[in-house]
């Protein structure tokens, strides 16, 4: 799978949009990028994967650059219960079969 | 979204006992189960790949005698740590694909503290 880049931390006030980037220089043509958050001592969990269009669901907005070699999640009203550790993976889709390498991820802060 | 339960939440053992932790996924069936370990301030590691009637699959260190794994079902896997101690206590989480969607879904987790 390829390896991804993201920043150790972000800040962002409460009820603004939240922007996490993901670099992933080296993705091939087929591989996807998923995003999972985990919320202090729980498990992770799913919030939305691309291919190569742009995605949005209930949760986030997920913005893939043309050249796939970067992307960013987009959380539109920041809530403080969107403080978490934020992974960007990229990886093969096999539905669900493939094991997950979770990098150090973006700790994201919500300030009241 | 699947729903993936994990039991206990938390435990805590003394040194050289052994622990067991189930992973159910309640609304699926699950073929593959993954388990992870995530000491704290660090990510999850995967420990191994659990498969319903075959041999799990470990990744490498890690190692398969002391954390013994069972997919007795096409809902449960098992993870006993044997001869725990106190370097064993971290978060272990499961995981398993959602039935007919291609993300995976993570159990709660489980806490073990060895004294």
């Amino acid at each position: 799978d390829a390896k991804t880049t993201q920043p150790p931390s972000m800040d962002c006030a409460e009820g603004r949009a939240a922007n996490l980037p993901c670099n992933h220089s080296t993705i091939s043509g087929n591989e996807y990028v998923y995003w999972y958050r985990q919320i202090h001592s729980q498990g992770p969990q799913y919030i939305i994967h691309g291919l190569k269009n742009n995605e949005t669901n209930e949760m986030a907005s997920l913005i893939i650059t043309e050249d796939r070699k970067s992307s960013t999640l987009i959380l539109p009203h920041a809530t403080l219960r969107d403080t978490a550790v934020y992974y960007c993976i990229v990886r093969f889709r096999n539905f669900g079969n493939e094991k997950l390498t979770f990098g150090t991820g973006t700790r994201l802060t919500i300030i009241p | 979204g699947a729903v993936v339960s994990q039991h206990p939440s938390r435990v805590i053992c003394k040194s050289g006992t052994s622990v067991k932790i189930e992973c159910r996924s309640l609304d699926f069936q699950a073929t593959t189960m993954f388990w992870y370990r995530q000491f704290p301030k660090q990510s999850l590691m995967l420990m191994a790949t659990s498969n319903e009637g075959s041999k799990a699959t470990y990744e490498q260190g890690v190692e398969k005698d002391k954390f013994l794994i069972n997919h007795a079902s096409l809902t449960l896997s098992t993870l006993t740590v044997t001869s725990a101690h106190p370097e064993d206590s971290s978060f272990y989480i499961c995981s398993a694909p959602g039935g007919g969607t291609d993300t995976q879904y993570f159990g709660p987790g489980t806490r073990l503290t060895v004294l």
